[in-house]
């Protein structure tokens, strides 16, 4: 497809589980990056990639939260031990070079995450 | 701590009225700012970015931003809205030579017909 793409687009799960977000970036976009957003408030950074390698993840919030990237393309996010705060809807974005560089990052639809 | 500040969260005007959205960031150095809205339904999207050089940026859609480095700003500006602006607004910021792009909490515009 022409943009980014994330599944699911809806992931209910119950408090302790373990969930995988998924997604695809723009074919040849280097730069990916994860988002959490909660209702009312502006994107929360996550991490970036820059190719295979997490080049920011200063925004994971803590060790149950995982991201890879392993072949510098489709991008996982692991969350695990999953909470009632976790819910949220999750934003992946990928970049041609990187925020840095081109100032444009492309934004899916997001994967909205219920933990009940 | 790094931060981006929107004052206000939720604005309501009338067609044709003129706009400005705030944004303040508490970064030094070198900044490269934005604005990327997100229309209801849709995925945010860029709406305009600064780098260097002419600080009043034009943007799509009739938007424009300046920059006002002494004042730590970059408020959104357009002369006259349209009820298809109806959207949330968020302002980010790139402080330094990291790549990762904050945002604040956003503003929803609300446009009366």
């Amino acid at each position: 497809g022409a943009g980014v793409s994330q599944t699911p687009s809806n992931k209910v799960t119950e408090k302790g589980k373990y969930v995988e977000l998924r997604c695809d970036p723009i074919s040849g976009h280097t730069a990916l990056y994860w988002y959490r957003q909660s209702l009312g408030q502006g994107p929360e950074f996550l991490i970036y990639f820059q190719g295979t390698g997490a080049a920011d993840d200063s925004g994971l919030p803590n060790d149950r939260f995982f991201a890879v990237r392993p072949e510098g393309s489709v991008s996982t996010l692991k969350i695990q031990r999953t909470e009632r705060g976790d819910s949220a809807v999750y934003l992946c974005a990928s970049s041609l070079e990187g925020a840095r560089n081109t100032g444009e990052l492309f934004f899916g639809e997001g994967s909205r995450l219920t933990v009940l | 701590a790094q931060s981006v500040s929107q004052h206000n969260h939720h604005v309501i005007l009338s067609e044709a009225a003129s706009l400005e959205l705030g944004c303040n960031y508490s970064y030094g150095g070198t900044v490269n700012l934005f604005w990327y809205v997100q229309y209801p339904g849709q995925h945010l999207q860029l709406l305009l970015k600064y780098f260097s050089g002419d600080p009043l940026v034009k943007g799509i859609k009739g938007f424009e931003a300046e920059f006002i480095k002494s004042k730590f700003s970059f408020n959104l500006r357009k002369p006259s809205v349209q009820w298809s602006d109806t959207a949330e607004y968020f302002c980010a910021v790139i402080s330094g030579n990291t790549g990762k792009l904050l945002f604040g909490q956003g503003t929803t515009l609300q446009v009366k017909p």
